[in-house]
């Protein structure tokens, strides 16, 4: 069975500190993976994708995430963060059929 | 483009009331529909999902039901609503058999019952 885990439920850093954000998962092939972002009351927002090709990933705000199947892990990365990226964020996997997975998320407070 | 459109925004409801959230997509046809639901400092929990006009499947048993009237809308009710019923709730798509797409979410639905 697939599955994702985020390993941080909470992280805090200060504004303009560099990001990086856990994501593992367990699937049996190539999972297509996803990094969502969701802002207090708002819905989901997709953030990247990986599905093939290069294994590192640019995405909207500023992020990136590297897919490495050695480690089974997608970890999103953000050069300097800003106090607008405040958020939960969500990783996500699909098998290429119709359902995604989704870890149990990271909620990242920054500190100014 | 497609869009995906959620109502009302916030909703306080009666322990016992019965309750209707929708969910509409414009743009595309026949796609698979999701009902989610997040807990206070929870993560996702899916509650339903949909294939087709009047095809639902539940994931986990509960006060709360779903239909699909129509290709692109999708209904999330209940006859009476419990306190555990509280919480956040989102409606998405995708595009069948394009799994590399991901989901679009809607903006969701915050749900009080008091």
């Amino acid at each position: 069975a697939q599955s994702v885990t985020q390993p941080d439920i909470h992280i805090t850093v200060s504004e303009g500190a560099s990001l990086e954000l856990r994501c593992n998962y367990s699937y049996g092939a190539t999972p297509y993976l996803f990094w969502y972002v969701q802002s207090p009351g708002q819905g989901l927002q997709l953030l990247l994708k990986y599905f093939s090709g290069d294994t590192l990933v640019q995405g909207i705000k500023g992020f990136e995430a590297e897919f490495k199947r050695s480690q089974s892990s997608f970890n999103l990365r953000k050069p300097s963060v800003h106090w607008s990226d405040a958020a939960e964020y969500f990783c996500a996997l699909n098998n290429a059929g119709n359902m995604l997975t989704f870890g149990g998320g990271t909620r990242l407070m920054v500190k100014p | 483009s497609q869009t995906i459109h959620q109502w009302p925004a916030t909703l306080v409801q009666p322990v016992g009331s019965p309750l209707s959230l929708e969910c509409t997509v414009e743009g595309t046809s026949n796609p698979n529909l999701y009902w989610y639901r997040q807990a206070a400092g929870r993560g996702l929990q899916l509650l339903f999902y949909s294939v087709g006009i009047g095809q639902i499947s539940s994931e986990v048993p509960q006060n709360l039901s779903a239909s699909r009237p129509q290709d692109r809308q999708f209904i999330l009710s209940s006859k009476k609503l419990l306190l555990s019923d509280s919480g956040f709730y989102l409606c998405a798509w995708s595009t069948p058999g394009q799994g590399f797409y991901g989901y679009t979410f809607g903006s969701g639905t915050r749900l009080t019952v008091v």
